[in-house]
């Protein structure tokens, strides 16, 4: 069975341009995670999709930061304009059900703002 | 890799002794805890978990300890490998949320 996998690994833009990360979860996993670390911080979470649905986008940064899933498969998390505060490793995860909430995460994008 | 640049505490322990690190966690109402190892260019992976009616979980050469009163969580690795080196990062759940709260991470260093 594949993980969560995760594009590009790394990503590298200049300050005001537009960048589109890409989370593929594991097949049935209905729960779908973004999580970020910026340098020197813990990993925070960004945001959780049920199916396509958005149920808690609280730690989403702000109006910046859009994320997607449409038809409850694949995710994406773009960022526009990006600024330079956006530089850190971003980090999808999926998990099965709540009732054992075992999240499992892909290797992640470095996204580097410049 | 990923880690360049976090100022994370780091154990440094012998091949074949015991680790373990340790993770205070925050929220009193949280009811799940999960151990992490991420090694360089990779995601957390899962190591093991533990609910909170729990003070103490085993898994192959791992132990988590749970200690509610002063919300303290432990992860013991049993005769240390040097695969064993990575980030290890404990985080919080409450059920009624889905949201991971994440601690800082300790760095594990197995020396030769």
């Amino acid at each position: 069975e594949a993980g969560v996998t995760q594009f590009p690994s790394h990503s590298v833009i200049e300050k005001g341009q537009t960048v589109t990360l890409r989370c593929d979860p594991i097949s049935g996993h209905d729960n779908l995670y973004w999580y970020r670390r910026v340098m020197g911080k813990e990993i925070k979470f960004l945001l959780h999709f049920v199916k396509e649905s958005k149920q808690d986008e609280s730690g989403m940064p702000n109006n910046r930061f859009l994320a997607e899933r449409t038809g409850g498969t694949y995710s994406t998390l773009k960022v526009q304009p990006a600024e330079l505060e956006d530089s850190g490793v971003y980090f999808c995860a999926s998990s099965q059900d709540w009732v054992k909430n075992i999240q499992y995460f892909g290797a992640g994008t470095r996204l580097s703002v410049l | 890799g990923e880690s360049v640049g976090l100022h994370l505490p780091t154990l440094s322990v012998q091949e074949g002794d015991n680790s373990i690190i340790n993770c205070a966690y925050s929220n009193s109402a949280s009811d799940y805890f999960i151990w992490y190892k991420q090694e360089s260019g990779k995601g957390p992976q899962f190591i093991i978990d533990i609910r909170s009616n729990m003070d103490k979980r085993q898994g192959q050469r791992v132990t988590v300890l749970l200690n509610k009163t002063v919300k303290h969580l432990s992860l013991q690795i049993a005769a240390t490998q040097p695969g064993d080196s990575a980030v290890y990062f404990c985080a919080e759940n409450n059920s009624g949320t889905y949201k991971y709260i994440f601690g800082t991470g300790t760095r594990l260093k197995v020396l030769a």
